[in-house]
């Protein structure tokens, strides 16, 4: 069975402090994609990156970055000089490969995801 | 496009009542998915189609059902609510990409649902 784990409930930090968020998760499959979502306090989803298990290339968009670690089996995600805007709850969620229906595949791309990390950021 | 859309945005339903949450989509996707958030659990997938007439069950489909009669359309019923399904709801849906794998997940605003 799949799992993810973010251990850290909470964070908080002062504005322009880099913050890293953590991820671990468990699966037996070879062929996996991870992904981070980020929830502002307005309560939608909002999708940030996805990484597949065959990449282990590190992915820098702006402030945010991502280390993908197989042998480690984490995927921590790094905000640098945080902002007030980056204030949210993040989330780090596991799919098996999510073949579809044409191609043999049962899994369909479920994601599972981890508890959550509430990220703080005060002026 | 719209994206993906729920409604109704919130809702007071008393024990025992039935209702059923809406979800559609204008992405022409394939992939349709409904999960609960609750409070210090993640979102679990509660039930999901890959196509029109095709559903299966999630992690936690019990007290739900669901039918996928469009492509568009995902509707999740609540059949006798209780207490323990009061919960942050959120529909998602997904397409094959050109690799033959399904992609990110897309998600609705989500609906709050309060079971008294």
């Amino acid at each position: 069975a799949q799992k993810v784990t973010q251990a850290q409930t909470e964070i908080s930090v002062v504005e322009k402090e880099d913050v890293t968020l953590d991820c671990v998760y468990e699966t037996r499959d070879t062929t996996y994609y991870l992904f981070w979502y980020k929830q502002p306090p307005s309560g939608e989803l909002v999708f940030l990156i996805r990484r597949n298990s065959f990449d282990e290339q590190n992915e820098i968009s702006g402030r945010y970055s991502w280390n993908f670690q197989k042998s480690t089996s984490s995927f921590n995600f790094t905000i640098t000089a945080s902002q007030v805007v980056d204030s949210a709850v993040y989330f780090c969620a596991l799919s098996e490969a999510g073949e579809g229906p044409n191609a043999g595949g049962t899994s369909y791309g479920k994601l599972t995801f981890g508890q959550g990390t509430i990220l703080t950021v005060h002026p | 496009n719209a994206g993906v859309t729920q409604t109704p945005k919130f809702q007071v339903l008393k024990t025992g009542q039935s209702m059923t949450l809406q979800c559609a989509q204008d992405m022409n996707h394939e992939y349709m998915s409904w999960y609960r958030q609750d409070p210090g659990m993640g979102l679990r997938l509660i039930h999901y189609s890959v196509g029109a007439g095709i559903t299966d069950q999630g992690e936690v489909p019990n007290g739900y059902n669901v039918s996928r009669s469009t492509t568009e359309d995902f509707p999740l019923r609540l059949l006798s609510a209780a207490p323990s399904q009061t919960s942050v709801y959120f529909c998602a849906s997904s397409y094959l990409g050109a690799s033959g794998y399904y992609n990110e997940q897309f998600f609705g605003p989500g609906t709050r649902l309060t079971v008294l």
